[in-house]
């Protein structure tokens, strides 16, 4: 089955910096990687996705890049601000069909004033 | 934030209690999943469904059970038999023609006394 890891665990960065968040996968057939994030005692939600036709998405202050010959994909969230502190996941599937989503298990992301 | 709801917020059972979550969607989706949430260990899935009256183990279903009777509702049961039930539990639910994006409800906070 599919094997998801993500890093780091816990990421500290001050207001304005960037931020990088790392996920590698296991499984060639993977052509699905959403990120959540999850704010504290809130339930995770879709912040940006991308499908491996695609090399790299961006929203605003968040991309997203994928590099499928290596199996990782990496969020970048640029000019960080305090509301930007959250868990955040990864996971990995595929569009469509009966497969389940694998996830990460997850960074804490802190920015500080 | 609206479409799937998950009822209790917190929830207390007593050691050797069966207790039964609830999870409703009126998204229409078709599928649905249960996650178990513990601090540094992700997402961990239970149990999903891709269909009424059809479901499927994850990776952790020992001492929990299911049912799908009908689309918009997952209930999940906490048996006594799970051995360390205290946690965070996140219903999802998701449709397959725009990928596997989950939408997950609130969550239920359970602890056992």
């Amino acid at each position: 089955g599919e094997n998801v890891e993500q890093h780091p665990s816990t990421l500290s960065v001050q207001e304005g910096d960037s931020a990088v968040i790392k996920c590698t996968y296991s499984d060639s057939a993977s052509n699905y990687f959403p990120w959540y994030k999850q704010e504290l005692g809130k339930r995770p939600q879709l912040i940006i996705d991308i499908r491996s036709n695609v090399g790299e998405k961006k929203d605003q202050r968040i991309a997203v890049t994928l590099n499928k010959t290596a199996k990782h994909f990496s969020l970048h969230i640029t000019e960080t601000q305090p509301e930007d502190s959250a868990v955040y996941f990864c996971a990995a599937s595929t569009s469509g069909g009966s497969y389940i989503p694998t996830f990460g298990r997850g960074t804490s992301l802190i920015v500080h004033p | 934030d609206g479409g799937i709801t998950q009822s209790p917020k917190y929830l207390f059972r007593k050691e050797g209690q069966n207790v039964t979550l609830s999870c409703e969607q009126n998204l229409n989706h078709d599928a649905m999943y249960w996650y178990r949430q513990d601090p540094g260990q992700g997402l961990r899935l239970i149990y999903y469904s891709q269909i009424v009256n059809d479901f499927q183990k994850g990776d952790i279903a020992e001492g929990y059970s299911v049912s799908r009777e009908k689309k918009e509702s997952f209930p999940l049961t906490v048996t006594s038999a799970q051995k360390n039930p205290t946690a965070f539990y996140l219903c999802a639910s998701s449709i397959k023609r725009k990928g596997n994006e989950q939408f997950f409800g609130p969550g239920t906070r359970l602890t056992v006394l």
